[in-house]
């Protein structure tokens, strides 16, 4: 069974920095893209870049570009998000999924991140 | 402003049938697949649709996909309460948009 595990929730402060974990499981991970998608308190679903564990080709949405870093440990089968430095607009769902053949099939449970002075 | 359009809500009685639209453009829709992905309140989406009008295993046949030209839509048939969630199309971008982009989300009420 193909199944992809997030890390906890977090609470942040402005200018502290992130790193939040995604374990997939059930599958040859490094054969498939993972995806990370940002969803802010009730909105929509959003791209923010996906990398290929295989070769670690990563792609950014250009909103996302230089904000956070998506990087994997083929040896864990782990795919990870970070920040740098964190700001209250970060707040928000976040969530990583394995891209089928186009598209993502599975999604993992998702992390809520929670940025406060 | 999403990628993909969809109207913000629908809603339907029990046992109706609802069409969910989703409109893009010549990058996406109109040249690549398109998924639907349920999302029940508090949980991750769920794939529901993919490449336009396939079921995953397990997904009731109540729902199907369809796609022309531009634009997607979701329908669902004997409407049950449980149905009740956030629906989002997704599809592949050609442009610096993507590869993944997705509607706005459409609210499902059953009445």
């Amino acid at each position: 069974e193909v199944q992809l595990v997030q890390s906890g929730a977090e609470v942040k402060k402005p200018g502290e920095s992130l790193k939040m974990s995604c374990k997939g499981s059930g599958y040859d991970f490094t054969t498939y893209w993972i995806g990370w998608v940002r969803q802010m308190p009730g909105k929509g679903l959003e791209w923010m870049g996906t990398i290929y564990p295989g070769d670690s080709d990563t792609r950014y949405s250009p909103s996302f570009q230089g904000q956070v870093t998506i990087s994997a440990d083929n040896s864990i089968s782990t795919a990870y998000l970070q920040w740098s430095s964190l700001k209250a607009s970060d707040t928000a769902i976040y969530y990583c999924a394995r891209q089928g053949a186009w598209l993502p099939d599975y999604w993992g449970q998702g992390t809520l991140v929670t940025v406060s002075s | 402003q999403s990628v993909l359009t969809q109207a913000p809500s629908a809603s339907g009685t029990p046992g109706q049938r609802v069409i969910i639209s989703c409109s893009g453009s010549s990058s996406n829709i109109g040249s690549n697949v398109v998924n639907w992905y349920q999302q029940l309140p508090g949980t991750a989406p769920k794939l529901l649709i993919y490449s336009n009008n396939r079921r995953p295993s397990g997904v009731p046949d109540r729902f199907s996909g369809s796609k022309s030209g531009t634009s997607a839509s979701l329908a669902i048939s004997g409407l049950q309460s449980e149905d009740e969630a956030d629906y989002y199309c997704a599809a592949w971008d050609d442009n610096l948009n993507g590869p993944w982009v997705f509607g706005g989300g459409t609210k499902l009420t059953v009445l």
